[in-house]
């Protein structure tokens, strides 16, 4: 079974600091992307990233950076949190190809105060 | 602009009873399009996922739908039990030169009661 893992399932953060978000996933997929999802909203992509470090943006970037250093991770960064970053945040990779499942982290609930 | 849209936002049914969830989309170049459950703060699990030539899919009690002309899917959920208490999205992908885009609806809140 596909695994991928998130680092926490919940955060609490204060406004200005600097929050590192991990995933890990273990099938050796070469896709991995980082979601937020609001109520009302759906799932909206902030960053993606086809191979080790490379990175793409996605729908929603401001704010936030991303770093793949390893094939298996992809962190997702607020270099400074505000409260309008307070959301889920899921994690998800998938193989190659492009058209491949994605397979989704259990999610961390972020609340930035 | 790709959007994906979905009805009824929520759902309540009893257990043991029969649904049907919609989607209708306008997402271009259409590449294939999932049915996702959430549980309440978890990640979506996928529950089936169908390419353009595919007009129907099953994943036990859950059968997907696809028509492809008129841009619409739909999810029935069979013989409905408390654990089908979620929320279901859509999920249409397009294709990219890139890789493929997906496009989420914001899903629909679906409650069984005994």
């Amino acid at each position: 079974d596909v695994k991928v893992t998130q680092s926490s399932r919940y955060l609490v953060k204060r406004t200005g600091e600097k929050v590192f978000l991990e995933c890990v996933q273990d099938m050796d997929h070469e896709n991995m992307f980082w979601y937020r999802q609001d109520p009302g909203l759906g799932l909206r992509l902030i960053y993606f990233s086809y191979d080790v470090k490379m990175k793409e943006k996605g729908d929603i970037p401001e704010g936030y950076s991303v770093s793949r250093e390893k094939k298996e991770r992809f962190s997702l960064i607020l270099e400074s949190a505000s409260t309008n970053q307070t959301s889920m945040y899921l994690c998800a990779s998938s193989a190659a190809g492009g058209v491949g499942e994605q397979y989704f982290g259990p999610g961390t609930r972020l609340t930035v105060t | 602009k790709n959007q994906v849209e979905q009805s009824p936002q929520s759902l309540i049914i009893l257990e043991g009873k029969n649904c049907t969830l919609q989607c209708n989309y306008t997402v271009s170049p259409f590449s294939n399009l999932r049915w996702y459950k959430q549980d309440t703060g978890r990640g979506p699990v996928s529950l089936t996922i169908m390419t353009f030539s595919e007009n129907t899919k099953s994943n036990g009690r859950y059968t997907a739908t696809l028509d492809a002309d008129t841009k619409q899917s739909s999810l029935h959920i069979t013989a409905s039990q408390l654990s089908d208490s979620a929320s279901y999205i859509c999920v249409v992908s397009a294709s990219e030169t890139s890789g493929s885009r997906l496009t989420f609806g914001e899903g629909t809140q679906l409650t069984v009661n005994p």
